[in-house]
């Protein structure tokens, strides 16, 4: 089976813009988190969604946003960049109806805001 | 509130030498409790989990993990390291029902030749 694939792997953007990142889970996968990954704040759960529909939420402003498909792709949006945006931001899938589950995670897509 | 400690954030280990990472959490109710690995230029990747039963469990790699409930502790073990295990370590939990993976800030491993 294919792992969870992540475009664009890399972006460069400057602060005020806004990036959609995209994230192709397991087949068969119904649920995408997304998470943060900075050197200072570790790695931090941003959403979750299961059958397009958000079920978890962290604390991220709403500048933070996401959407799943009926494919189970997913895509996340942050508007009005700022500096400290700048992370690693990981896709993760898994089985999980209503029990926890393993979650995968992608490569990860480098946003960097200038 | 959820958390997960891990105490080491850096480690420097000569090959052979015996591994023990800690990790401990703080949740109520049910938890799961996974360790998973970053090597360099990788992405993060299952090592092992905790769901219920046996609370020793065995990963990839060698790895092995103990659940000890009264200590709210979920170490992670190698009993002789390699230099391919250069890697930073992330201990995470997650609540029964709920798809979020709380992290702890990962320790770094060092494995020198």
């Amino acid at each position: 089976k294919a792992g969870v694939t992540q475009t664009p792997r890399y972006l460069i953007k400057t602060r005020g813009q806004q990036v959609t990142l995209s994230c192709s889970p397991i087949s068969g996968h119904r649920s995408v988190s997304w998470y943060q990954q900075t050197p200072g704040q570790g790695l931090q759960f941003l959403f979750e969604y299961f059958s397009e529909t958000q079920r978890n939420k962290g604390n991220f402003p709403g500048r933070f946003s996401g959407r799943q498909f009926s494919n189970s792709r997913s895509e996340m949006n942050v508007s009005t960049l700022e500096l400290g945006d700048s992370a690693l931001y990981l896709c993760a899938s898994s089985l999980a109806s209503n029990v926890a589950d393993t979650q995968y995670f992608g490569p990860g897509t480098r946003l960097t805001v200038l | 509130a959820q958390s997960v400690s891990q105490h080491n954030h850096h480690v420097i280990l000569s090959e052979a030498a015996s591994l023990e990472l800690g990790c401990n959490y703080s949740y109520g109710g049910t938890v799961n409790l996974f360790w998973y690995v970053q090597y360099p230029g990788q992405h993060l990747q299952l090592l092992l989990k905790y769901f219920s039963g046996d609370p020793l469990v065995k990963g990839i790699k060698g790895f092995e993990a103990e659940f000890i409930k009264s200590k709210f502790s979920f170490n992670l073990r190698k009993p002789s390291v390699q230099w391919s295990d250069t890697a930073e370590y992330f201990c995470a939990a997650m609540n029964t029902g709920f798809q979020k993976l709380v992290f702890g800030t990962g320790t770094r491993l060092l494995v020198s030749p």
